[in-house]
């Protein structure tokens, strides 16, 4: 099983601010195969990056992935109001189809 | 517009069974790879299950295995999830997530989730 490590595990930020959020594995991804979910609070998830840079429908350029074999990140330049949440990474090439702990992204 | 209705969640015993239904509107069906995750209370996301657009291609997570059955009828739209033997742990949101193709692919959309409570 592909474990995946989450950090931090919170980051407090103001708007306006650049987030990057960091996801670890314990074995190499293809990088075809690792996503970035959002979780707003009562909320499903939803998919912002998947094959580790690109942006799903409706993401707007503020996000972006990056990262590759072990080690990838997911930036957000600007944070809006509706981006304190928190966030997953995903790896979906391999069963189990593991997801990180999370970062919780909150108002500073 | 793409969407999924999960239902058939509730409280039950220890030991006890449930079948969670997804209701499936806005695409077509048959073309997707379908999955099963789960979140329990204040916790992050656990993936649960996967079956392909064909139910050729079946994976279980192994905190399920052998308990939990997922599968699909694709003239129906509908996805399902037969849980047996079901633990106090099992207690979670249950959503239903669509693969972005067949095969496998990230998850999106997501539908609202079904609340599980396996209690006494």
């Amino acid at each position: 099983e592909i474990v995946l490590t989450q950090s931090p595990g919170t980051l407090s930020l103001s708007p306006g601010e650049r987030a990057t959020l960091s996801c670890r594995a314990s074995q190499s991804v293809s990088s075809s195969y690792l996503a970035w979910y959002r979780q707003k609070p009562g909320q499903a998830p939803r998919l912002l990056i998947y094959g580790a840079s690109s942006r799903a429908t409706g993401i707007p350029d503020r996000f972006s992935g990056s990262g590759s074999g072990t080690d990838f990140t997911l930036t957000i330049s600007r944070l809006e109001p509706e981006d304190f949440a928190v966030y997953y990474c995903q790896q979906y090439g391999i069963s189990p189809f593991t997801f990180g702990q999370g970062t919780k992204v909150e108002i500073k | 517009e793409v969407q999924l209705v999960e239902s058939g969640g509730g409280l039950v015993q220890p030991g006890g069974s449930l079948r969670l239904s997804c209701a499936a509107s806005g695409f077509t069906f048959s073309s997707y790879s379908m999955n099963w995750v789960r979140q329990a209370p204040g916790k992050g996301l656990e993936w649960v299950a996967y079956i392909s657009s064909g139910s050729t291609i079946i994976y279980y997570a192994d905190s399920v295995k052998g308990r939990f059955t997922i599968s699909r009828d694709n003239a129906y739209n509908s996805l399902y999830l037969q849980m047996n033997s079901l633990r106090a742990e099992d207690t979670a949101v249950y959503y239903c997530a669509r693969g972005i193709g067949n095969g496998r692919n990230p998850f999106d959309p997501w539908g609202q989730g079904t609340l599980v409570t396996v209690s006494s």
